[in-house]
C-alpha cells in the first residue's frame, strides 16, 4: 500500500507553462517534504512543511500544506527546461515513520 | 553545510566480485540511511543506522551487508549480487537522535551501479 500517491504520474509541458502537482495521502502526516531529483543524482531537499494551511514560496515554487496535514501541492510558475526532474514528496506521519510519494516526473520543453 | 558525500560515482562489477560503496557526513547527524532506485521510481529504503547500530533492515538479501564504523561514515558491501541489483544507490543522513525515521533526509549524489 503507498501511503503518499502523487500526480500526475508524468508531466510533459512548454517553457513558460505554468504546472501543479499534487501528493496525497488518506493518512496525517506530522511534516511533508518536497524533493527535486536529477538523472543520476540523489534527491535535493526543496522544502519542509509541518503546519496545515502553511504555504511556502521558494522563487517561481509554492508549496502548500493542506488544512488537515494530508496532502501537499507544488505549483511551479513558468517552467523553465532547468525545472526538469523527478519530483517526491516524503512525509513523516504520526507514527514517525516516514514515506516517500510514488513521484512525479517532469520535462520542460524549450 | 547539508552534504552527503557517496564514493565511487559509478561502479561496474560482476557477479562474482566484492565491491564496497562508502557514504560519509559532518553534519553531527545521528541516523544514516541506505535506499535503493531505480530509474523514475522513489528511492526505497534498505537500511538504517541510528547511533551507529542497524535499527532497520527491510528485508534485504544478505549479499548487501551494511556497516557503520562511526557516526560519520556508513559503508555497504557488495558480494556476489545479480544484474537485477543494478540500481541507483543512494545514502542519507538525518538528525533524528532516537533512531525512528522521524526526520528530514538529506541525500547523497548516490552511486550507480551496473552488475553484469
Amino acid at each position: 500500500t503507498q501511503l503518499l500517491e502523487q500526480s500526475p504520474q508524468f508531466l510533459s509541458i512548454q517553457e513558460g507553462e505554468n504546472l501543479t502537482v499534487y501528493c496525497n495521502s488518506s493518512s496525517v502526516f506530522s511534516s511533508l517534504q518536497w524533493y527535486r531529483q536529477e538523472p543520476g543524482e540523489g534527491p535535493v531537499l526543496l522544502v519542509t512543511v509541518v503546519t496545515g494551511g502553511e504555504v511556502k514560496k521558494l522563487k517561481r515554487l509554492t508549496f502548500q500544506f493542506g488544512d488537515a496535514r494530508k496532502d501537499s501541492s507544488l505549483h511551479i510558475t513558468a517552467a523553465q527546461p532547468g525545472d526538469t526532474g523527478l519530483y517526491l514528496c516524503a512525509g513523516v506521519d504520526t507514527g514517525n515513520q516516514f514515506y516517500f510519494g510514488t513521484g512525479t516526473s517532469l520535462t520542460v520543453i524549450p | 553545510d547539508t552534504e552527503v558525500t557517496q564514493t565511487p560515482k559509478h561502479l561496474v562489477m560482476g557477479m562474482t566480485n566484492k565491491k564496497s560503496l562508502k557514504c560519509e557526513q559532518h553534519m553531527g547527524h545521528r541516523a544514516m540511511y541506505w535506499y535503493k532506485q531505480k530509474a523514475k521510481k522513489p528511492p526505497e529504503l534498505m537500511f538504517v543506522y541510528s547511533y551507529e547500530k542497524l535499527s532497520i533492515n527491510e528485508s534485504v538479501p544478505s549479499r548487501f551487508s551494511p556497516e557503520c564504523p562511526n557516526s560519520s561514515l556508513l559503508n555497504l558491501h557488495l558480494h556476489a549480487l545479480q544484474p537485477e541489483d543494478s540500481a541507483l544507490y543512494l545514502c542519507a543522513s538525518s538528525l533524528t537522535p532516537s533512531g525512528v525515521i522521524g526526520d528530514t533526509q538529506y541525500f547523497g549524489p548516490g552511486t550507480r551501479l551496473t552488475v553484469l
